[in-house]
């Protein structure tokens, strides 16, 4: 039984480009959230995909965008990159009903200089 | 802006010691309560999901309770044990509504010494 997945495992981006992540979730889970860990800090809350849409969001600019595609996996794109985005990324996938417990892909390392 | 907060950050604690930290997080529109450990270099793992105040869950040396009504949650480590260092998360979830989201605390790493 697969569990999340995640790539690439490592990138680095120079200011003001853009960058995408992908994620393919556990095996019988349609619901991915993305989280920015930043260092310190604990997991943020980024976006929600169910069913292809968004459907929470966090306190993240216009510049993060998502997409989830019918096979349940997603991506995260982040535009005009800024230095402060430089985190790790984590996607994150459950059942979109009961106790929405999260099981963690391992996440992507994004330097930006 | 909802917080949820841990303490302490961090924590060092002799092997065979017992321990405890603590998540405190807003005590109306709960919906549950997670508890996730995260090894260094590997993905965070659930440790508990608690719904219910009073809840009291436990898995071998580990062990959480919770109170909805106060918000806050403990987590109990028995007979610490080197694999036991972690960085230990608490995430709370509102009940659904379309402002309610998954917060983290910032965590309480544990270092256990030899």
């Amino acid at each position: 039984d697969a569990g999340v997945t995640q790539s690439p495992t490592h990138l680095i981006k120079t200011r003001g480009q853009q960058v995408t992540l992908r994620c393919s979730p556990k095996s019988g889970h349609d619901t991915v959230s993305w989280y920015q860990q930043a260092l310190g800090q604990g997991p943020q809350f980024i976006f929600q995909y169910y069913e292809e849409e968004e459907r929470q969001r966090g306190n993240f600019p216009d510049r993060f965008s998502g997409h989830q595609f019918p096979n349940y996996s997603s991506e995260l794109n982040v535009n005009a990159l800024l230095l402060g985005d430089s985190a790790l990324y984590l996607c994150a996938s459950s059942l979109p009903r009961g106790t929405y417990e999260q099981y963690f892909g391992p996440g992507t390392r994004l330097t930006v200089t | 802006i909802l917080n949820v907060e841990q303490s302490p950050q961090s924590l060092h604690v002799q092997e065979g010691d017992s321990t405890n930290f603590t998540c405190s997080f807003p005590s109306s529109n709960f919906y549950a309560l997670h508890w996730y450990r995260w090894e260094t270099a590997k993905s965070p793992e659930a440790l508990f999901v608690m719904t219910l105040n009073g809840d009291e869950k436990k898995k071998g040396r580990i062990s959480a309770t919770l109170n909805t009504k106060e918000g806050y949650s403990y987590l109990y480590i028995k007979g610490s044990q080197p694999e036991d260092s972690a960085t230990y998360l608490c995430a709370f979830i509102g009940a659904l509504n379309r402002d309610d989201k998954i917060i983290f605390g910032k965590g309480t790493r544990l270092h256990i010494l030899p």
